[in-house]
C-alpha cells in the first residue's frame, strides 16, 4: 500500500531554476496539503487543497505555485527558486473519514530541496 | 492567526524517567491531535483529542486536552530509546470549520539508553 508518494527524494537547484514536485496518494482523499519543514520551525502550511480543480493558499504561500488536475496529484512548483526555498517538503492527505479519528494526516516522506 | 508553540523545544533524558511536553495556544481549538516524527520521514498520527479535559492513553503515552481546548500535554512514562523523535501537535482541520492544520513548532526527544 504505497499511501502518499512524493517525488523527488531529493533536489539541488541553482537560484532562478524551477522545478515541480509531484505529490500523489492512492487513498481517493478529498485534501491534499504542502509543507515545508525547517529547523525550529514545525512544518508551516503552503498550499492545499479541497478537491480537484481547487487550490487556497497557506501560511507562507509566495514564490510557490500549485496545481490540482488530478484527484490523485497535487503538484508544487517553483517558478525561480530563491536560497530561503531550501527546505524540506512534506505532501500530505486526508479524507473526512478516516481511519483513527476525525482528519487524520497521512505524510509523504519528504523532499529535501536545496537552492545554491 | 492561530499559533502552537511547543515545549520544552528539545528534550534529552536517560532511558526509564518521564517526561511531559507541552503545546499551547492563544486560540480555541475544536481538536487537537499529536504526531511523531522520525528522521528521514513524514509525520505519523498519534492520536486526536477532540473533547476539553479528555485524557487518551496509548500503552505509555497519556495525551491531555485542556478544559478550556486551548492546549494539551503529551505524558510519557518510562521512556524508551525507540520514543526518540520529534513530537508536533497540531489543530484545525475539518472539526474546526478550516481545512487547514496548523503544526506547532515541535520538540525534539531523545532517550538515552
Amino acid at each position: 500500500n504505497a499511501g502518499v508518494t512524493q517525488t523527488p527524494k531529493f533536489r539541488v537547484l541553482k537560484t532562478g531554476q524551477s522545478m515541480t514536485l509531484l505529490c500523489a496518494q492512492d487513498m481517493n482523499h478529498e485534501y491534499m496539503y504542502w509543507y515545508r519543514q525547517d529547523p525550529g520551525m514545525g512544518l508551516r502550511l503552503i498550499h492545499y487543497s479541497v478537491g480537484e480543480g481547487t487550490t487556497a493558499k497557506g501560511e507562507v504561500p509566495d514564490g510557490y505555485n500549485v496545481s490540482r488536475l488530478k484527484k490523485q496529484n497535487f503538484l508544487l512548483g517553483l517558478e525561480s527558486a530563491a536560497p530561503s526555498q531550501t527546505s524540506v517538503y512534506f505532501c500530505a492527505s486526508s479524507s473526512r473519514v478516516s481511519g483513527r479519528g476525525t482528519g487524520e494526516l497521512f505524510f509523504g516522506e519528504g523532499s529535501r530541496l536545496t537552492v545554491l | 492567526t492561530q499559533l502552537l508553540e511547543q515545549s520544552p523545544q528539545f528534550l534529552s533524558i536517560q532511558e526509564g524517567e518521564n517526561l511531559t511536553v507541552y503545546c499551547n495556544s492563544s486560540s480555541v481549538f475544536s481538536s487537537l491531535q499529536w504526531y511523531r516524527q522520525e528522521p528521514g520521514e513524514g509525520p505519523v498520527l498519534l492520536v486526536t483529542v477532540v473533547t476539553g479535559g479528555e485524557v487518551k492513553k496509548l500503552k505509555r503515552l497519556t495525551f491531555q486536552f485542556g478544559d478550556a481546548r486551548k492546549d494539551s500535554s503529551l505524558h510519557i512514562t518510562a521512556a524508551q530509546p525507540g520514543d526518540t523523535g520529534l513530537y508536533l501537535c497540531a489543530g484545525g482541520g475539518p472539526t474546526s470549520g478550516t481545512y487547514k492544520y496548523i503544526f506547532g513548532t515541535g520538540t525534539r526527544l531523545k532517550v538515552l539508553a
